[in-house]
């Protein structure tokens, strides 16, 4: 399989502790992001990547949360002292870094729990 | 008011119906246009990529893009039980997708 690929499919949590969520882009896409999503709401923007270069960050990142690509592979977001407003499924996407391409293909997603 | 509006439903129709779904946005700086299913718990999969007024046609699918009015629509023809999910329209400008809450969808056999 060749898609965008996440891990773990699932995480659950106590308020307060540090969780780590990794993705893998479909290989040659040099172009990656993250989005959150909520129950019955669409995926929400959290950042975009450019190879390891992070371009843009939604005022939704807030402080507690970082995310990295360092060789301009993969890419890990991690979410510090979680609270249990940040349940939610975080998803990765990817795409190609050719202009005329704007398609961003999905993971499969992390469901996070915060207990 | 969110730049893009959507219908949450949940819409119900009988096996082999025609299916419209429709978005409206407000920011005319939107340049491109997608449709995504998602199925419960799994991630958004593309259906339809669009950037400029009129139809695009892809199988039983058909995305329909009015900038002019604001207004994207998808027509599902003789919908199956499998198109189940539900349909996420997105708009794009600069880097990140705009979506919609997302159309639930049930095609009944």
């Amino acid at each position: 399989d060749t898609g965008v690929s996440q891990d773990p499919r699932h995480k659950i949590t106590k308020r307060g502790q540090n969780v780590t969520f990794r993705c893998d882009p479909i290989s040659e896409h040099n172009r990656l992001y993250w989005y959150r999503q909520t129950l019955g709401q669409g995926p929400e923007f959290l950042t975009y990547f450019q190879n390891e270069a992070q371009l843009e960050k939604s005022r939704l990142l807030s402080d507690r949360f970082s995310a990295e690509r360092p060789k301009g592979s993969f890419s890990t977001l991690e979410i510090q002292r979680t609270e249990q407003g940040d349940s939610a499924m975080y998803l990765c996407a990817s795409s190609p870094g050719l202009a005329a391409r704007n398609e961003q293909f999905f993971g499969p997603g992390t469901r996070l729990t915060v207990l | 008011q969110k730049e893009v509006e959507q219908d949450p439903g949940p819409l119900s129709v009988p096996e082999g119906a025609i299916v419209s779904l429709n978005c409206t946005y407000s920011n005319s700086a939107f340049q491109y246009f997608m449709w995504y299913r998602q199925y419960s718990r799994k991630g958004p999969e593309l259906l339809m990529y669009t950037y400029s007024s009129g139809n695009k046609e892809d199988g039983r699918f058909t995305a329909q893009v009015d900038k002019s009015s604001k207004y994207i629509s998808l027509f599902i023809r003789d919908s199956q039980p499998s198109d189940s999910a539900t349909y996420l329209c997105a708009m794009k400008r600069g880097y990140a997708l705009n979506f919609g809450k997302g159309t639930s969808l049930l095609v009944t056999p």
